[in-house]
């Protein structure tokens, strides 16, 4: 899991802002995606990709965004528009497609807070 | 998107007992469903999964078991130790895709 990392580890916004979270991964993984973590919520699907300039929608893609122009990098934004979010955002990567392993590693996560 | 329901939120047991996790999907077409354990602070960590044609799975003192008719499978961990407290998190896939639905957790304490 070493191979996947994030930053910042802590993030601090003001209302109204758009920030964004890296995630970078040398795992050569095609399948990249984005969880929201809040308390007693277990992880929510946020936005993944499958592999590069392809991307989808999860259960709570509203008020995000996502790009993925280069295999090993799959950011996320955090717009104006989402109305809470202040929470805990893991990336992971999967294996490649094909590959027997369903294994997602997950990045060390980002913590960020609106002020 | 399809639900996973996760039970209990809450498990406490004395050292060396037994601990069991239950978890259902709704997704019929889910075909794996990994646990994973996540200490304070930490990122969440595979420690067991199991594929949809297997119905149990065994590593050391953690087992899986499925029931792919009933659509619920189970994390047994056996000789808990002080150092198994954590939250479990299991998931199921979304159909046979690759992204995950996951449960809300089960904070484990193991009290020595």
């Amino acid at each position: 899991d070493g191979g996947i990392t994030q930053s910042p580890k802590y993030l601090f916004r003001k209302e109204g802002q758009n920030v964004t979270l890296s995630c970078e991964q040398n795992l050569n993984h095609d399948a990249m995606y984005w969880y929201r973590q809040d308390p007693g919520q277990g992880l929510r699907l946020i936005y993944y990709s499958q592999i590069v300039n392809d991307f989808q929608k999860g259960d709570i893609a509203e008020g995000y965004s996502v790009s993925r122009e280069k295999k090993e990098s799959f950011p996320l934004t955090v717009t104006s528009a989402q109305k809470n979010p202040t929470a805990f955002y893991l990336c992971a990567s999967r294996h490649p497609s094909g590959s027997s392993y369903n294994e997602q590693f997950f990045g060390p996560g980002t913590r960020l807070t609106v002020l | 998107g399809e639900n996973v329901e996760q039970h209990p939120s809450t498990l406490s047991v004395q050292e060396g007992d037994s601990a069991v996790i239950k978890c259902t999907y709704s997704d019929s077409a889910s075909n794996y469903f990994p646990w994973y354990k996540q200490e304070l602070g930490k990122r969440p960590q595979l420690i067991i999964d199991i594929r949809s044609n297997v119905g149990e799975k065994k590593d050391q003192r953690i087992a899986v078991t499925l029931n792919k008719t009933a659509k619920h499978f189970s994390l047994h961990i056996t000789e808990t130790q002080p150092e198994d407290s954590a939250v479990y998190f299991c998931a199921a896939s979304i159909g046979s895709g690759y992204a995950l639905n996951f449960g809300k957790g089960t904070s484990l304490l193991v009290t020595p």
